[in-house]
Order: structure tokens, then sequence, then C-alpha cells
């Protein structure tokens, strides 16, 4: 059972927008920075948006971020068959006093 | 930069399981060198990190079991979990935590616990 809660799996056709959602509390989401991850099968966790809403250089304007209260979003728009993989989204948890992350979502584009 | 774990991909239970992380192309100091796993099929778990001056913060449901490591002079950092049971098999990766993020992350390790 994750701290952070997402829906354990999206779809949606190419070229089509989706977004995924990341549920927490007052103590994680609501207090501080989100970052999203996005791990392509078999390989390692790759940083997509840090700081609720940035973007790394590298990162197409494809992906966005935000955050609501104790709620963040991860869009993609214009799908790409290559989007296909499994995003985190992480943070730190001022009650556990430690990082946490979502279960991940797997992303399928149809 | 490059992070590259190495270490035995084989631990017997009850054993203690260590690993490297070697930095490469950049430099080790200042910034949080971390330390998170996934099991198979399963989500991340942060299991702790270590400054460039040698503090460390751990996750508690790990805390008993594990230490964390820096040699600047070798620039890596290293993972040390003991009593390691199958719960514990799992990918490890090493990664730099740039202010809330982890921005660089290595390929992972595969570590299976069995005799």
């Amino acid at each position: 059972q994750s701290v952070l809660t997402q829906p354990p799996s999206v779809s949606a056709a190419p070229g089509q927008k989706v977004t995924i959602s990341c549920s927490g509390s007052s103590s994680n989401v609501g207090h501080t920075y989100v970052s999203w991850y996005q791990q392509l099968p078999g390989t390692a966790p790759k940083l997509l948006i840090y700081d609720n809403d940035q973007r790394p250089s590298g990162i197409p304007d494809r992906f966005s971020g935000s955050k609501s209260g104790t709620s963040a979003t991860l869009g993609i728009t214009g799908l790409q068959t290559g989007d296909e993989a499994d995003y985190f989204c992480g943070t730190w948890d001022s009650s556990l006093s430690a990082r946490v992350f979502g279960g991940g979502t797997k992303l399928t584009v149809l | 930069v490059l992070l590259q774990e190495s270490g035995p991909r084989l631990v017997k239970p009850s054993e203690t399981l260590s690993l490297t992380c070697t930095v490469s192309g950049g430099s080790i100091s200042t910034y949080y060198w971390t330390w998170i796993r996934q099991p198979p099929g399963k989500g991340l778990e942060w299991i702790g990190y270590v400054y460039d001056s040698g503090i460390t913060n751990y996750n508690p449901s790990l805390k008993s079991r594990v230490t964390i490591s820096v040699d600047t002079s070798k620039s890596q950092f290293s993972l040390r979990l003991t009593s390691v049971t199958a719960a514990d098999t799992a990918v490890y990766y090493c990664a730099r935590q740039n202010q809330d993020a982890f921005d660089i992350w290595g390929q992972g390790t595969m570590v299976t616990v069995s005799s």
C-alpha cells in the first residue's frame, strides 16, 4: 500500500491526451514539491517533472505537471507509442520522515 | 554525470547485501546520493541517502538494517543492508537527489536473496 495513490492504469489513443493523478495528504503532496518519473520497460526511471511543474532540459513540452492541495497531476499530450511506460510520482513525507512514491501508473497507448 | 551500480547479484538469507555506486563525469560534492529499490513488478522504495559530508538519512522502515556511506576520494557511495530476506529481492538503483527530485539514475542492478 503506497503512501501516494495513483490509478493502476490509464490508456488513450495515439495523438490524444491523458492525465495521471497522484493523491496524497497534508504531510506529503500538500506540504512540498512533487516530481514525476517515467520508467520505460526494463529501464531505470527517468525524471520528467520536478518542483510540481518544471521540466528538466530535454523533456518535451508534451509533458506537464500541476498540483492543487493534496493532489498532483501529470499530463501528456500528443500521445505516442513510445510513451508506453510506468509513471511514478514522488515527494517527501514529513510525518514519515521519508521520501515516498506512488504505486505507479501503467500507460497504454492503444 | 553517470552512475553505475556494482556488487553481488545473489545474497544468502540472513547475510549482508553490499552495493557500490560509482559516480563519473561529475563531482560527488554538494548533492544527496541515494539508494532506491524496486521489487519485481512493484513500485519504488526509497532506502536513504548520504551527503558528501557523510550525513545520512534512512527510511525508518529499514533504518535498523541500513548503512549508506560515501568515499569522495573514489567518487563512490555504498549501501549495506544486513539480515536480508527474500523480501529484499529487488532491483537496486543508485540516484542523485538534486533539491527535491532524483535527476540522475544508475541502470539498476538486480539482487536476489536466495540460498
